[in-house]
């Protein structure tokens, strides 16, 4: 088992949809989250970063941490095409982990007009 | 800010031969940076985290006499593909965490680098 899972996609939704992107992890010592965005033959770039449960949000963006279920989500309002990447979800313990980030697999999402 | 940079983006090279790779923080300075591979459609592997002024921690499967890592200074790390083969050919990406910023765990990553190996 992964220690960080999440549905590779690709995902495709309607231009204006809400998007939800979820990750699972297995290790409890996991206590910060982020969410990056990758587009095609770039390096990822960091969206959103939280520790705490429950919600964050930034503009059309909101991360969800639920550390009781292990479910991060990270939700996109009013979807548009320039969305349309790949979203990793990554989580850092609160020590030790050696300061590596442990990345989910990413879930390629396509904003259509 | 928060500016990471990779040089070259790309580069195509003969088997056998080295290649060099750089990663720069650009407006911070960075005592940890990391270099990643990533295969089409595949998440980041991480290869090894590089120390500035130590020597680098390379992940378990990673070759370190293949892939030569120098974090010289704050704000620069290298990482030297030797006598590449064509199954090195891959997406490469480095990434530098902020000194002085409060959230440590922050990672700010490089545009990447595409390495073909002929």
């Amino acid at each position: 088992q992964k220690e960080v899972e999440q549905d590779p996609g690709p995902l495709s939704v309607p231009e204006g949809a809400i998007v939800s992107l979820n990750c699972t992890y297995s290790n409890s010592a996991f206590q910060y989250f982020m969410w990056y965005r990758q587009y095609s033959r770039k390096g990822p770039e960091l969206l959103m970063y939280t520790y705490s449960s429950g919600n964050k949000e930034d503009g059309r963006f909101t991360a969800q941490v639920d550390k009781s279920s292990k479910y991060i989500s990270l939700f996109i309002r009013d979807s548009q095409p320039s969305d349309s990447a790949t979203y990793l979800c990554a989580t850092f313990p609160l020590t030790g982990g050696g300061n590596k980030l442990t990345f989910g697999t990413g879930t390629q999402l396509k904003v259509e007009l | 800010g928060a500016v990471v940079s990779q040089h070259p983006s790309w580069v195509i090279c003969k088997s056998g031969t080295s290649v060099k790779i750089e990663c720069r923080s650009l407006d911070f300075q960075a005592t940890t940076m990391f270099w990643y591979r990533q295969f089409p459609k595949q998440s980041l592997m991480l290869m090894a985290t590089s120390n500035e002024g130590s020597k680098a921690t390379y992940e378990q499967g990673v070759e370190k006499d293949k892939f030569l890592i120098n974090h010289a200074s704050l704000t620069l790390s290298t990482l030297t593909v030797t006598s590449a083969h064509p199954e090195d050919s891959s997406f490469y990406i480095c990434s530098a965490r902020d000194l002085f910023q409060g959230l440590q765990e922050t990672q700010y990553f490089g545009p990447g680098t595409r390495l073909l190996v002929l």
